[in-house]
């Protein structure tokens, strides 16, 4: 079975600091592996996604994000935070099985001025 | 491209009713995925229909139903409402390759009272 753990439900930084979010995926076979942003009352924006090519796969609005296959893990960065990051970021996997995302409960980004 | 289109975007229902939400898919993709999103659950996925078929389905009771029309469009249907249907009902579309990135509209947000 597919899941996804993201630590940290709420995550504040200062603009211009490091973010870190984090995602563990759960899966007996490498998925695919997505990072999703949502903003309030709109839907989710596809970030960034890695399919099995290069492990530090880069995505819009400066993050990026690396698959560790010995962590299990894909955690999302950015060197330098703005005030614009400021949403809801959501984990996902889908497997090479099936076309269904499995969500992870998803980090508020709380950015400090 | 015009994105994924979802209508209405606001709906208010009392228990017991029908409500039927809509969603036409980015021009060329023919998989349409549904997804509730609540506080609560985060995000849960209804069923997804590929080529007017439903292809893969979750854990939700009966009372949700969805079909696909040749044109690509979908239409989801809860019947029997329950105040704990209120949410936000996402669509995705994608071009149905498995697996695949899926491209999700703004929201259908229900409220039951």
């Amino acid at each position: 079975a597919q899941s996804v753990t993201q630590l940290g439900s709420h995550v504040s930084v200062s603009e211009g600091a490091l973010v870190l979010l984090r995602c563990n995926y759960s899966s007996s076979v490498p998925p695919y592996l997505f990072w999703y942003v949502q903003y309030p009352n709109q839907g989710l924006q596809l970030l960034l996604k890695y399919t099995s090519a290069a492990t530090l796969v880069k995505g819009i609005n400066g993050f990026e994000a690396e698959f560790k296959k010995s962590e299990t893990s894909f955690h999302l960065t950015k060197p330098s935070a703005h005030m614009s990051d400021a949403a809801e970021y959501f984990c996902a996997v889908s497997p090479n099985t099936g076309n269904q995302f499995y969500f992870g409960t998803g980090t508020s980004l709380t950015v400090i001025p | 491209k015009a994105g994924v289109t979802q209508t209405p975007r606001y709906l208010i229902k009392t228990r017991g009713q029908q409500v039927t939400l809509s969603c036409s898919p980015i021009s060329g993709h023919r998989s349409v995925s549904w997804y509730q999103q609540t506080p609560g659950q985060g995000l849960q996925f209804l069923f997804e229909y590929f080529s007017e078929t439903q292809r893969n389905k979750g854990n939700f009771p009966g009372r949700f139903s969805g079909r696909q029309f040749s044109n690509s469009r979908s239409e989801m249907n809860v019947s029997t409402l329950e105040l704990g249907d209120s949410a936000l009902y996402l669509c995705a579309s994608s071009l149905g390759v498995i697996p695949d990135t899926q491209y999700f509209g703004p929201g259908t947000r229900l409220t039951v009272l």
